[in-house]
């Protein structure tokens, strides 16, 4: 089963508002990847984190990483209507290159 | 370069009928992999491929289930015989290092 997860499963949100999705592993990872798939759409990296504590940014969107390597959060800033889709974390659970992905959390903005 | 290719986009067939999908990974990556997509089970690895091998079909879900990569431009997934809980987005995805680039999807509904 799942041993990714992520909360919450959707989020609906007003443009302009800001917006967090977070992602627990049941292990230890040695990395965090986290990609977005627009709907309809296939899934597309945005980032990867590697260090315990990590905190990357990509202009409205915060990626962290928890100290304990096991939990990580995404954050937006002041949502867009181009930010709506499906945010999944995906970490190595088993061996470095196999990914288990989390079971997301859909943002759906409000205009 | 184009990305990675599927074939076909869509798949509608019939209850015990074979079923072939087909990816072209992205020219130099040496890792190819196939997810599935449904709601009810969110995105699961099938199996990946390095250097053309077959490294983990773990989540390969039964013995209808067969993947192959004869070279390095090219893989098929074949379900045999297919049955409508198979329906679902199939992803192939390639990848040289850790970002992981997917193709936009087979979309399989069997009735």
């Amino acid at each position: 089963g799942q041993q990714v997860m992520q909360i919450p499963q959707y989020q609906h949100v007003q443009e302009g508002e800001d917006f967090t999705t977070y992602c627990n592993s049941s292990t230890t990872l040695s990395n965090i990847q986290w990609y977005k798939q627009r709907p309809g759409g296939h899934p597309v990296f945005l980032i990867q984190l590697v260090k315990s504590g990590e905190v990357k940014k990509q202009k409205r969107l915060t990626f962290q990483f928890g100290e304990a390597k096991k939990n990580s959060s995404l954050h937006i800033t002041a949502t867009q209507t181009t930010d709506v889709g499906t945010y999944f974390c995906a970490g190595p659970l088993r061996g470095n290159e196999k990914l288990t992905f989390g079971t997301g959390t859909r943002l759906t903005i409000i205009p | 370069d184009a990305g990675v290719i599927q074939s076909p986009r869509h798949e509608v067939t019939e209850m015990g009928q074979e079923v072939t999908l087909r990816c072209k990974p992205i020219s130099g990556h040496d890792y190819l992999f196939w997810y599935r997509q449904t709601m009810m089970r969110g995105l699961e690895l099938l199996i990946y491929f390095n250097n053309n091998v077959p490294i983990d079909d773990s989540g390969m879900p039964e013995d209808r289930f067969s993947a192959k990569m004869p070279n390095a431009s090219f893989s098929t997934l074949k379900i045999q015989p297919s049955e409508p809980r198979d329906s679902a987005v199939y992803f192939c995805a390639s990848s040289f290092a850790v970002e992981q680039f997917f193709g936009p999807g087979t979309r399989l509904t069997v009735l």
